[in-house]
């Protein structure tokens, strides 16, 4: 069964603008974390935001923020303010006791 | 200093050859994960070692052994490489098992793995 659902295979989004991200889960536990990663052309993964999900408040670091709906089972990534280096592949990643990865979003950032 | 670091970063070889790519962190993490990413970007775990001990081994073909030296290295062994073997292979490290903390995991650059 898949446990992280992303929906939107690729996005466009005018540079400056700001842009949704969307992710679904599916669990059962109490305790779990959810998480973003970039990955650009160059391919490294890069960690951008965590969620826990005993967190009440919705994350937030610079740019990128995580839209947190727990009764939705939904953890949407918000960024803020496109710019041409956000164009990559984002990845919505799951911990509960095990690590599970979504099947990605390709961003692309339009000038 | 690079965290968690793969070597080689490409890799082109022959099917039926065997290789090794091998992964280090410096980051004093209990657990070490390969994870394999396919043509359409999808990320499946291969293996987790924690403190030597194999964890996970999500239905991996037996041509792929993991080696753990100790806790800072996880060497990916891949015996009798086959064309379905082409991806890009990941090398991961986490502080906990369960990794529900803001440490998450913090990944190697990957190997770019061609069998021809």
């Amino acid at each position: 069964a898949q446990k992280i659902t992303q929906t939107q295979p690729g996005m466009f989004v005018q540079e400056k603008e700001a842009v949704t991200l969307d992710c679904t889960y599916d669990t059962s536990d109490q305790s779990y974390g959810l998480f973003w990663y970039k990955q650009p052309s160059s391919g490294e993964m890069i960690f951008l935001i965590y969620q826990g999900s005993y967190d009440e408040q919705n994350a937030t670091e610079g740019r990128y923020s995580l839209n947190f709906q727990k009764a939705r089972k939904s953890a949407n990534l918000v960024i803020s303010a496109s710019q041409l280096g956000d164009s990559a592949m984002y990845f919505c990643a799951m911990s509960n006791n095990q690590f599970y990865f979504g099947t990605g979003t390709s961003l692309t950032v339009i000038p | 200093d690079t965290a968690v670091s793969q070597t080689p970063k490409y890799l082109v070889t022959q099917m039926g050859n065997d290789k090794s790519i091998k992964c280090e962190q410096n980051l004093g993490h209990d657990t070490m994960y390969w994870y394999k990413q396919d043509s359409k970007k999808f990320l499946k775990i291969m293996f987790s070692y924690n403190n030597k001990e194999l964890i996970i081994n999500e239905t991996v073909p037996n041509r792929f052994s993991p080696k753990s030296p100790d806790k800072a290295h996880l060497n990916l062994h891949i015996n009798s490489l086959e064309l379905g073997d082409s991806a890009v292979y990941f090398c991961a490290s986490s502080q906990v098992l369960e990794p529900r903390s803001a440490y998450g995991y913090t990944f190697g650059s990957g190997t770019r793995l061609t069998v021809v």
